[in-house]
């Protein structure tokens, strides 16, 4: 399977834990994207990386949030003192820049995240 | 003002009929794309069809195709021949080009149940 991997698909924490997730993407996509999906709602960006220079995040990514994309390969995603309102499913995707016009993401099935 | 708006928050369709997914957008970037994905209740959004603000002619992929408006800014989305496989949350996406990121920003879904 050469698609999007995520782990761990499930992590449940209590408050103020740190976590962290992984992201592998698609063999040679140079794009990785973060997303954040609450119940009910369509995902959101978080932050994005080409190659392994994170060239955007958005105001949603508190100081509580890292980053990070290593050697451009796999990405990790850690959130320090974990808070209840993190819960959620987050969500890695790949792109190819060089398919220019269509860059499609490409998404992996999520890490769902439940803060008690 | 919501850039992706999907006004119907839940839809049963007859197995084998056909259903239409709204999806209107808002920007003022004459370069954009507009995607949809499906997700399933496992969680992993998968790309369905991708219509580009330039393309002529209406994207179709298998049994699906986008209805693209562009004076109305609409891109709603056809499901020909509903199968049970089908039911799950349907959301549309844009990219702006000139949007910082290359971020999607995704609407709010449609949940589809197909009924046998």
């Amino acid at each position: 399977d050469t698609g999007v991997s995520q782990n761990p698909r499930h992590k449940i924490t209590k408050r103020g834990q740190n976590v962290t997730f992984r992201c592998d993407p698609i063999s040679e996509h140079n794009r990785l994207y973060w997303y954040r999906q609450t119940l009910g709602q369509g995902p959101e960006f978080l932050t994005y990386f080409q190659n392994e220079a994170q060239l955007e995040k958005s105001r949603l990514l508190s100081d509580r949030f890292s980053a990070e994309r290593p050697k451009g390969s796999f990405s990790t995603l850690e959130i320090q003192r974990t808070e209840q309102g993190d819960s959620a499913m987050y969500l890695c995707a790949s792109s190819d820049l060089r398919q220019l016009v269509q860059e499609t993401q490409y998404f992996g099935p999520g890490t769902r995240l439940l803060v008690l | 003002a919501q850039k992706i708006t999907q006004t119907q928050p839940g839809m049963f369709v007859q197995e084998k009929e056909a259903v239409t997914l709204d999806c209107t957008y808002d920007t003022s970037d004459p370069s954009y794309g507009l995607f949809w994905y499906k997700q399933p209740s496992s969680g992993e959004m998968i790309f369905l069809i991708y219509q580009g603000s330039y393309d002529q002619q209406n994207a179709t992929e298998g049994r699906y195709s986008l209805n693209f408006q562009k004076a109305r800014k609409s891109a709603n989305l056809v499901i020909s021949a509903s199968q049970l496989g089908d039911s799950a949350m349907y959301f549309c996406a844009m990219r702006e080009e000139k949007a910082a990121g290359n971020k999607l920003t995704f609407g709010g879904g449609t949940r589809v149940l197909v009924k046998p």
